[in-house]
């Protein structure tokens, strides 16, 4: 069975500094990844997937197959990055997403 | 205006009693999805489906049901048998293979 860990429940960083939320999985077959984002009073709400290698808000995350990782980074923290975050695995049998715990990022001033 | 809409936003429950969330999409999307939300512990697949009247458990189906009648539509009941449902629940749905989830804003279930 897939499993996703994200072992920080609360990041907090100074605005400007570089962020990095870690996301581990463990999966037999070949994974596509996500991040997902909820800001306060807000819908979750699909920030990146690893398919597209896009940046998003100035966020990438890039897969690790052989650490089986898929950490989100971004250079420069902005307050408006304030949220919760969780990394999500998609099976290969289905259309199915498993979250892991989700981290809370504060970006304080 | 597309999107996914649950309902209510904030529901009570006394203990013994069954209740049910409502979830409709116009996105034309194929699957939906039942998710868990509690402190901690991230979201937590309690149903899905990917077709009219076919739904599979997810990993914390008991005390749960669903009925999946319209491609619109997928309510969640909340059974008596449910040890502990104060929760909040999201549903989501998507277009089978499409990678990627719409969510709903959320039904908060507090029982009292």
């Amino acid at each position: 069975a897939q499993r996703v860990t994200q072992p920080e429940k609360l990041l907090s960083v100074f605005k400007g500094a570089p962020v990095e939320l870690k996301c581990n999985y463990s999966y037999s077959g070949s994974p596509e990844l996500f991040w997902y984002v909820q800001y306060s009073r807000q819908r979750l709400q699909l920030l990146l997937r690893h398919i597209s290698r896009e940046s998003i808000k100035g966020f990438t995350a890039d897969l690790n197959k052989g650490e089986t990782s898929f950490h989100l980074k971004k250079p420069f923290a902005q307050e408006e990055d304030s949220a919760m975050y969780y990394c999500a695995l998609e099976d290969n049998a289905g259309n199915m997403l498993t979250f892991g715990g989700g981290t809370r990022l504060m970006v304080k001033p | 205006d597309g999107g996914i809409t649950q309902s209510p936003k904030y529901l009570f429950r006394k203990e013994g009693q069954n209740v049910t969330l409502s979830c409709e999409q116009n996105l034309n999307h194929d699957a939906m999805y039942w998710y868990r939300q509690d402190p901690g512990q991230g979201l937590r697949l309690i149903y899905y489906s990917q077709i009219v009247n076919d739904f599979q458990k997810g990993d914390i189906a008991e005390g749960y049901s669903v009925s999946r009648e319209k491609k619109e539509s997928f309510p969640l009941t909340v059974t008596s048998a449910q040890k502990n449902p104060t929760a909040f629940y999201l549903c989501a749905s998507s277009i089978i293979n499409n990678y990627g989830y719409t969510f709903g804003s959320g039904t908060r279930l507090t029982v009292v």
